[in-house]
């Protein structure tokens, strides 16, 4: 099977302006989680979708947002884009009913 | 929420070492446990996990142990390998996709 993919793979972006990110997971798996790694916080839980319901949501500002589609492709957007945005943004598929995740290999979002 | 604690943060071994990363957690409610490793520039990889109903599982080199009572899951990791190096993570989940993860462990493994 073909894994998580995530598009694009780099995006260079200005305050203020907003962004989306897309990610197709593995064929099969219907939940889809995103999360914001950086240096200083490392991963962070933004939220999870399942079966194009927001299932869990992390700690992060209302400007952090996403849907999933019925074919379970996600995608998240960041509105009123700040420096402190930048990170590596990931997402990461699991099968119905199992733990493991697995996760693509992100998109560096620079904010400048 | 749930809070997970990682360390050490930074673990030099000589190759042939054992290394150990220590996790602990603060939601009783927890009851799975990841791990992950992550090479330079690629995404997070799973190479083990455990179950709270499980107090060990190993996998060749590979093993986690889980002290539910005292909260806290090791990583151990035998025979290292200069492949080893990497920065591992561990999760804690109380159930769904989703997971606080540790800040961490940098681990070198030093021919």
């Amino acid at each position: 099977k073909a894994g998580v993919t995530q598009t694009p793979r780099y995006l260079i972006k200005t305050r203020g302006q907003q962004v989306t990110l897309s990610c197709s997971p593995i064929s099969g798996h219907r939940s889809v989680s995103w999360y914001q790694q950086t240096p200083g916080q490392g991963l962070q839980f933004l939220f999870e979708y399942f079966s194009e319901t927001q299932r869990n949501k992390g700690n992060f500002p209302g400007r952090f947002s996403g849907r999933q589609f019925s074919n379970s492709r996600s995608e998240m957007n960041v509105s009123t884009l700040e420096l402190g945005d930048s990170a590596l943004y990931l997402c990461a598929s699991a099968p119905l009913g199992l733990y493991e995740q697995y996760f693509g290999p992100g998109t560096r979002l620079t904010v400048t | 929420g749930e809070n997970v604690e990682q360390h050490p943060s930074t673990l030099s071994v000589q190759e042939g070492d054992s290394a150990v990363i220590k996790c602990t957690y603060s939601d009783s409610a927890s009851n799975y446990f990841p791990w992950y490793k992550q090479e330079l520039g690629k995404r997070p990889q799973l190479i083990i996990d455990i179950r709270s109903n499980v107090g060990e599982k190993k996998d060749q080199r590979i093993a986690v142990t889980l002290n539910k009572t005292a909260k806290h899951f090791s990583l151990h990791i035998t025979e290292t390998q200069p492949e080893d190096s990497a920065v591992y993570f561990c999760a804690a989940s109380t159930g769904g996709n989703q997971f606080y993860f540790g800040t961490g462990t940098s681990l070198t493994v030093i021919p």
